[in-house]
């Protein structure tokens, strides 16, 4: 069964560092992947996503990644993180018709000003 | 346009009872989904429905979870005598469609689930 890896619970950072959040997922074939953000208080929302084509897919507000096929990856990155990119940030794989999310467990991003 | 909307945002109930839980997905949206976020467990599957009928039934923890959708809109999910383990918040998603394509889903707010 597929499962997805966050490794990064929890990330500190100061405003303007740069980010990078691990995502990596065991089961291979054709798969849909997609990073979800959770505000606090508020629901989950799509902040990019892989489909196919160009492997690095750029999302809102400043965010992208990229998908490692070879490495069963999708990292999310930020150059400068800002004070309202605190939040936690889940990892999503689709096994391509199989229609269910599988969610990593979280990274909680706490960002200083 | 109106967002996939959950009813009630809190409930509270005695071990034992019955709940439902409500999800309203975006109009003309085929998929629905049910998940589950609870501590130690992350977010959770739990069923799917393409128009009325749930081809994916897998994560629904135990025989007291059941789920139906009527008119390929609203859904209702149901647990039966409750146990202290339920408590977490029940996610409800659409999607336009669950068969061929790749669509992402539309989360709800939730429905925070507290059983005592």
């Amino acid at each position: 069964a597929q499962s997805v890896s966050q490794h990064n619970h929890h990330v500190i950072l100061s405003e303007a560092a740069s980010l990078e959040l691990g995502c990596n997922y065991s089961y291979g074939g054709t798969v849909n992947l997609f990073w979800y953000v959770q505000y606090p208080g508020q629901h989950l929302q799509l902040l990019l996503k892989y489909f196919s084509g160009d492997p690095l897919v750029k999302g809102i507000k400043g965010f992208e990644a990229e998908f490692i096929k070879s490495k069963f990856s999708f990292n999310l990155r930020k150059p400068s993180v800002q004070w309202s990119d605190t939040a936690e940030y889940f990892c999503a794989v689709e096994n391509t018709g199989f229609q269910k999310l599988v969610f990593g467990t979280g990274t909680r991003l706490l960002v200083s000003p | 346009g109106a967002g996939v909307s959950q009813s009630p945002s809190n409930k509270v109930t005695e071990k034992g009872k019955d709940v439902e839980l409500r999800c309203d997905p975006i109009s003309g949206h085929t998929a629905l989904y049910w998940y589950r976020q609870s501590l130690g467990q992350g977010l959770e599957f739990l069923i799917y429905f393409q128009g009325n009928s749930a081809p994916d039934k897998s994560g629904l923890p135990s025989d007291r979870f059941s789920a139906e959708r009527t008119g390929g809109s609203v859904s209702t999910l149901t647990i039966q005598r409750t146990q202290q383990e339920d408590s977490a918040v029940y996610l409800c998603a659409s999607s336009p469609t669950g068969g061929a394509g790749s669509y992402e889903q539309y989360f709800g707010p939730g429905t925070r689930l507290t059983v005592t």
